[in-house]
């Protein structure tokens, strides 16, 4: 299993300023994914990032709004650029591992981090 | 593109009784389902996984089924208990996908004592 903590757990940001959120696993991981959440949705994937190379970012979501970094095997920034109040939502850390029950991959969270934009 | 569907509406279940959520999806058969529990505030977490091959999975109170000519998985807590309450969500991986899961919205589950 793994230990994922994320900073900050929550924020109120105002229009067109940034915010940084980090994802700290407790083991070295190769995958580790960003999710958005909005009330009573389904969780939507912004991007893969894997060390190493570039983030892998899905239909919807672009590098200049959320770029990520992934320095190293146990961690990760996701930036959210020039926000609006349309980026108010959960933002969730992700790894993704062998499980105990299986050899399939069961992902892992982190608390979250929510965030209020003004 | 693939769609998950779970019941949006909260299911309200007596303590003590089995309570039953439900995963649909569209189009091809997944690799695996997956469940997972969501408390407020916090990020999922993994309960119970079952493959494509097969019908049943059993863990201590829970158990899943999944029939692919249905394009359907059942997910039972029998026995319930107050501190079962919680979101419960589904989410699939395709054999297409590059490790991607598809997740469904969830249902919330609430056990009244």
């Amino acid at each position: 299993s793994a230990v994922i903590s994320q900073k900050p757990s929550r924020d109120i940001c105002q229009r067109g300023t940034s915010l940084t959120i980090q994802c700290q696993v407790d083991s070295q991981v190769t995958m580790m994914f960003w999710y958005r959440q909005q009330p009573g949705q389904s969780l939507t994937l912004i991007a893969t990032a894997n060390q190493g190379s570039e983030a892998t970012y899905e239909s919807g979501f672009v590098i200049d709004k959320f770029p990520i970094s992934r320095p190293n095997l146990t961690f990760s920034t996701l930036t959210v650029s020039n926000m609006s109040p349309e980026d108010s939502s959960i933002y969730l850390c992700s790894v993704g591992l062998a499980g105990v029950q299986s050899s399939y991959n069961e992902q892992f969270f982190g608390p979250g981090t929510r965030l209020t934009v003004l | 593109s693939q769609k998950i569907e779970q019941n949006s509406e909260a299911l309200n279940i007596q303590e003590g009784k089995t309570a039953t959520l439900t995963c649909n999806y569209t189009n091809y058969s997944p690799a695996y389902l997956q469940w997972y529990r969501q408390d407020p505030g916090r990020g999922p977490v993994f309960l119970l996984l079952i493959r494509e091959n097969e019908k049943e999975k059993r863990k201590e109170r829970l158990k899943v089924t999944f029939d692919t000519t249905l394009k359907q998985s059942l997910f039972h807590i029998t026995a319930s208990q107050p501190a079962d309450s919680a979101t419960y969500l589904c989410a699939l991986r395709f054999m297409d996908s590059n490790y991607q899961l598809i997740w469904g919205a969830g249902t919330k589950l609430i056990i009244k004592p």
